[in-house]
């Protein structure tokens, strides 16, 4: 079956590290995304790709990159951590009509200490 | 810029009621709206998908049915069950500006007591 993965589950890191959670699917969808949940914030969108070689910023975008260099791959790469990185990161797919269906990965728990 | 509530924030009910959940969001521009369900440190899994066209999907003993020029959307659980217990989630995908992305609202975190 098609999936979604996320790696690690749980990460904890020290302030200015650099940190990379992965995200790969197997639905060859053409959209990926990165959210982060936040207790009183919901779910915020990070980075965003339409393909490969594409990316785009989203709503909390400083700190973080993204490369797309397949289809079935995300990074996101949190260049130098800070304690207000600390979250639970979600990466998601769709494919490229506007009517379908978002798939989640499970969820990355990320602590920066 | 689109801004998705969801109301009530939490709600508890007993086992087998019906129940409403709320979901509101300000831009009508909207391609689709999506109600995903989530588990403590689990992650998002997606329940129905309704297109802008739609006015309700189904699925078993849920329904969601979308108001999209009142900005409205709601989903209805027959015969709860303790293991609906869980937060929802509904998220909408803007027709302006960057498509293809979701807005989500806060979720209703509903516990079913057996």
């Amino acid at each position: 079956d098609a999936e979604i993965t996320q790696s690690p589950r749980h990460k904890i890191t020290e302030t200015g590290r650099q940190v990379t959670l992965a995200c790969h699917q197997t639905w060859n969808h053409n959209n990926m995304f990165w959210y982060r949940q936040d207790l009183g914030h919901g779910l915020r969108l990070i980075h965003y790709s339409y393909g490969v070689q594409d990316t785009n910023k989203g709503e909390v975008s400083d700190g973080y990159s993204v490369s797309r260099s397949n289809t079935e791959d995300l990074p996101l790469t949190l260049e130098s951590a800070a304690s207000s990185q600390t979250s639970v990161y979600f990466c998601a797919s769709s494919d490229g009509d506007t009517n379908t269906e978002a798939f989640f990965g499970q969820g990355t728990r990320l602590t920066v200490v | 810029k689109q801004e998705v509530t969801q109301i009530p924030a939490a709600l508890s009910v007993p086992e087998g009621e019906n129940l409403v959940l709320n979901c509101s969001f300000t831009d009508s521009a909207i391609y689709n709206l999506q109600w995903f369900r989530q588990d403590p440190g689990k992650g998002l899994t997606s329940l129905l998908l309704i297109q802008s066209s739609q006015r309700e999907q189904t699925s078993g003993r849920l329904n969601a049915s979308l108001d999209k020029s009142s900005g409205r959307s709601t989903l209805y659980i027959a015969a709860s069950q303790p293991g609906d217990s869980a937060t929802y989630l509904c998220a909408v995908m803007g027709a302006r500006g960057s498509a293809r992305q979701l807005t989500f609202g806060s979720g209703t975190q509903l516990t079913v007591l057996p």
